[in-house]
């Protein structure tokens, strides 16, 4: 297996813009993790899933902030609009029952 | 008061020396125990695993959990400077759904 893959790995784009960051999971997996990580806050969990399914989104900033997984071996991750507040790296996981495998990320900076 | 507290360090060891890495928790329902190691523009990835109180070995790597105190520890021998990376302790609940991650310490074995 490639492991868990997200694209893009770099993005930069400016202030209002709509951002889509999209992961692939590992198969068989059945959870899957949002996450960013920043220097001043280090990795903050956003959603994640279940089965498909939204289990805790307490960590999404705000409503300019939505994921969804439609299905098992796809999740996209949205900001519209973005702000320069929102430069981080965002790391997709997946997890089948116990450890929880990293994509490498996505370096999103917002100018 | 945060979930995992890590001294975020920088940790500066020479080559060969003994590291120990540690964190702090404050949630008594956490049964599952994992350190990840993140290299620069990387994401994190599983170095250890453990489930309950207890040490477990993997090479140069030790892992030990003391729930009564509520404290984890990594152990590094001979450290290599290729073990320069920012390690996070992370844990769960039971039913591994949620991932609580420190702050992440930063390691340099200078050679």
């Amino acid at each position: 297996d490639a492991g868990v893959i997200q694209s893009p790995r770099h993005e930069v784009t400016e202030m209002g813009q709509e951002v889509t960051l999209r992961c692939k999971p590992i198969s068989g997996h059945n959870s899957l993790f949002w996450y960013r990580q920043t220097m001043m806050r280090g990795l903050e969990l956003l959603i994640y899933f279940n089965n498909n399914v939204p289990i805790d989104d307490s960590g999404m900033p705000e409503d300019r902030f939505s994921a969804k997984m439609p299905n098992a071996s796809f999740s996209t991750l949205k900001i519209q609009p973005s702000e320069p507040r929102d430069s981080a790296v965002y790391f997709c996981a997946s997890s089948s029952d116990t450890e929880a495998f990293f994509g490498q990320g996505t370096r999103l900076t917002v100018v | 008061q945060k979930e995992v507290e890590q001294d975020p360090g920088p940790l500066s060891v020479p080559e060969g020396a003994i590291v120990s890495l540690n964190c702090t928790y404050s949630n008594s329902a956490f049964q599952y125990f994992m350190w990840y190691r993140q290299y620069s523009r990387k994401g994190p990835e599983l170095l250890m695993y453990t489930y309950s109180s207890g040490n477990k070995e993997d090479g140069r790597f030790t892992a030990q959990v003391d729930k009564s105190s509520k404290y984890i520890s990594l152990f590094i021998r001979d450290s290599q400077p290729s073990d320069s990376a920012t390690y996070l302790c992370a844990m769960s609940e039971y039913n591994f759904n949620k991932f609580y991650f420190g702050s992440g310490t930063k390691l340099n074995v200078k050679p």
